[in-house]
């Protein structure tokens, strides 16, 4: 059973809809990412928050808006979607931002744009 | 030049055997390393750490090579169970970052 719960786990949305992805973690752990991951590619960092605070933009557009009401809690909102950013969307986290630090994933919400 | 880089595979092994695949990345001020393991359609989990030193999990074993910029990851008495895409997954000194390789997809098969 893993720490970290997203929901939904699939969602299928149209250009115009709006969405937002939710993740949750029972680890007890300060810093929590949103990445994006596409077929055959690496994963790609979209954010990261410590303490609640955004520390990383990683130059990810603004259909894509990340909330972080409190270390526990994090949220994609989406709007206006293409049909590139159809992907697999994970959300982890890590007890802090240090480097030597595991991240640990959540199940991921798999999107598709029509 | 890619961050992370692996090959992709696929490696088709049977059981039993041992099968062994590198990582190669491109930051020489890279500190942390691991190895993650990743079913399809599934999240990635965390299968072990890299020290400097290699280290050994059971039937997994992670090597560093500083000097080369890579680090391994050596299966013995493959498993069904471990089919599965491993991914590479480095960080860098002072960044809390971490870069991923695509991953190396491993099929072992009866």
């Amino acid at each position: 059973e893993t720490g970290v719960t997203q929901t939904p786990r699939h969602l299928v949305m149209g250009m115009t809809n709006k969405k937002s992805l939710k993740c949750e973690q029972h680890l007890g752990h300060n810093a929590m990412y949103w990445y994006k991951q596409s077929a055959k590619k690496p994963l790609e960092l979209m954010f990261v928050y410590n303490f609640k605070e955004q520390t990383e933009n990683n130059s990810v557009p603004s259909r894509f808006s990340p909330e972080c009401p409190n270390s526990s809690h994090l949220f994609l909102h989406l709007h206006t979607l293409q049909p590139e950013d159809s992907a697999l969307y994970l959300c982890a986290s890590s007890r802090d931002r240090q480097s030597n630090q595991p991240q640990h994933f959540g199940d991921g919400t798999r999107l598709s744009i029509l | 030049r890619k961050e992370v880089e692996q090959d992709p595979g696929p490696f088709n092994v049977p059981e039993g055997a041992t099968v062994a695949f590198n990582c190669t990345y491109s930051n020489s001020a890279s500190q942390s390393f691991f190895w993650y393991r990743q079913d399809c359609r599934k999240e990635p989990k965390l299968l072990m750490s890299v020290y400097s030193s290699g280290n050994e999990d059971g039937r997994f074993t992670a090597q560093l090579n500083r000097a080369s910029q890579y680090i391994s990851l050596l299966i013995r008495d493959s498993k069904l169970s471990d089919s599965a895409t491993y991914l590479c997954v480095v960080n860098t000194v002072g960044d809390y970052k971490l870069s991923f390789g695509a991953g190396t997809t491993v099929t072992v098969r009866a």
